[in-house]
């Protein structure tokens, strides 16, 4: 069974709304990572984290909360979503080194 | 800033024929990883390399930390081995564990 489980899996909000995308990982890994994936862009980190209650910022946080309440679950918050926000969001955890990705959660902000 | 450059952006193969993907680096790089992102959106790990080379069936790959660059080489290309290739470095003036992607090669095979 998969190892790195999304939800929701597509998520339609408006402008102003207030998004919780929720990732949960069996494998065991002390890391976890939140990714947006955008044409052209490859993906870019937005948060990610070492443990429960650990929380390092990645390369595009703005506008993006994140936490990490166990070593399973680590969830990402959108508090005022924005049209800009509009991605393709990827989970993603590690042990050490390779990284092991969810099936993606594709959010649209009208 | 730091930034994670591949080539080619898009590539078409017929069948049973070979080709190699490449990533260049513009700082010292730690490590490299391999994804494979099919129709469906799946991203699969394909290569970690910290050095050298690895194999697995008709896919190998190469880091070269000194010249900056890694590549990966598929055998007798398959329709099955559609997709977008991913690499990923962690840089070394980044933070363990932490990946900067390039933006990707999109292969189609074609009978």
């Amino acid at each position: 069974e998969a190892a790195v489980t999304q939800s929701p899996r597509n998520k339609v909000t408006v402008t102003g709304g207030n998004v919780t995308l929720s990732c949960r990982q069996t494998n065991s890994h002390n890391y976890m990572y939140w990714y947006r994936q955008d044409t052209g862009h490859g993906l870019r980190l937005i948060h990610y984290s070492y443990g429960a209650g650990n929380l390092q910022i990645g390369d595009v946080p703005d506008g993006y909360k994140a936490t990490r309440t166990t070593q399973e679950d680590f969830f990402l918050l959108l508090e005022l979503a924005s049209p800009s926000q509009t991605s393709l969001y990827f989970c993603a955890s590690s042990h050490f080194y390779e990284q092991y990705f969810g099936p993606g959660t594709r959010l649209t902000v009208l | 800033g730091d930034q994670v450059e591949q080539s080619p952006s898009a590539l078409s193969l017929h069948e049973g024929t070979s080709s190699a993907l490449r990533c260049n680096f513009t700082t010292t790089t730690r490590s490299v990883q391999w994804f494979r992102q099919n129709s469906r959106g799946s991203l699969i790990n394909l290569f970690y390399l910290a050095s050298g080379t690895k194999e697995n069936g008709r896919l190998k790959s190469a880091f070269d930390s000194k010249e900056l660059y890694s590549t990966l080489h598929i055998r007798d290309a398959q329709l099955e081995d559609s997709g977008t290739y991913f690499c990923a470095a962690e840089m070394l003036s980044g933070s363990f564990n932490k990946l900067t992607f390039g933006a990707g090669t999109r292969l189609a095979v074609c009978p």
